[in-house]
């Protein structure tokens, strides 16, 4: 099993483009969510998922929007990027026993 | 969802045990209490979760008293790979698992 994959692994975007990042699990997990952390800081929750065909967002929403395409593959897409959203994004999923967490997304917005 | 404090970092040797503590003053009946390690450049991986008394597994014990309001996290014989930050959360589990993350422990082991 290859757990929770996220592409790419670096992205540099300017100011205003749009990008999807992408992220997919193979243990058949139910939820999924996206993070972002910020240097020093913890991670805080942007949108998560208890199910497919469900989304509801978290802690920090706004710049962004998410699709649950299948069981599989939850997206998260910056439709205008901002400086403000540099960061590192992560990917989990969920069973009933903690989150398994993808290696990150390293965003940097110029 | 409850908050959780806990120390901001902590040192330690090589060898030695260490135990880090959380407080959870608002934690409600369905709440259990898991604990993530996070090294740099890396997500989160899940290290130990409990409800109440103590959990054991191969790499950490979980001791949590009566009242739940608080829980301890313990390393035995660190090496200077568990350098890391250590993250206390605490939410409702069973398939889905909203959690907030705060800003964790950074754990520095020393030769």
């Amino acid at each position: 099993n290859a757990g929770v994959t996220q592409t790419p692994k670096f992205q540099v975007l300017k100011t205003g483009q749009s990008m999807t990042l992408q992220c997919a699990q193979d243990m058949n997990h139910n939820s999924m969510y996206w993070y972002r952390q910020d240097p020093g800081m913890g991670l805080r929750l942007i949108y998560y998922s208890a199910s497919e065909g469900t989304t509801d967002k978290g802690e920090v929403p706004n710049g962004y929007n998410v699709s649950r395409l299948n069981k599989r593959e939850f997206s998260l897409r910056l439709e205008s990027a901002a400086p403000s959203q540099t960061s590192v994004y992560f990917c989990a999923s969920s069973a009933d026993r903690g989150q398994y967490f993808g290696p990150g997304t390293r965003l940097t917005v110029l | 969802l409850a908050k959780t404090t806990q120390p901001i970092s902590m040192d330690s040797y090589e060898g030695q045990e260490v135990n880090i503590t959380c407080s959870h003053n608002n934690i409600a009946t369905n709440d259990y209490i898991t604990w993530y390690q996070q090294f740099p450049s890396q997500g989160p991986r899940f290290i130990i979760q409990g409800y109440k008394t103590k959990v054991t597994n191969e790499v950490a014990s979980l001791f949590i008293p009566a009242d739940r309001k608080s829980s301890t996290l313990s390393l035995p014989r660190v090496s200077l790979s568990d350098t890391a930050v250590y993250y206390c959360l605490v939410g409702e589990t069973g398939g889905y698992n909203k959690l907030i993350f705060g800003a964790g422990t950074r754990l520095a082991v020393h030769p």
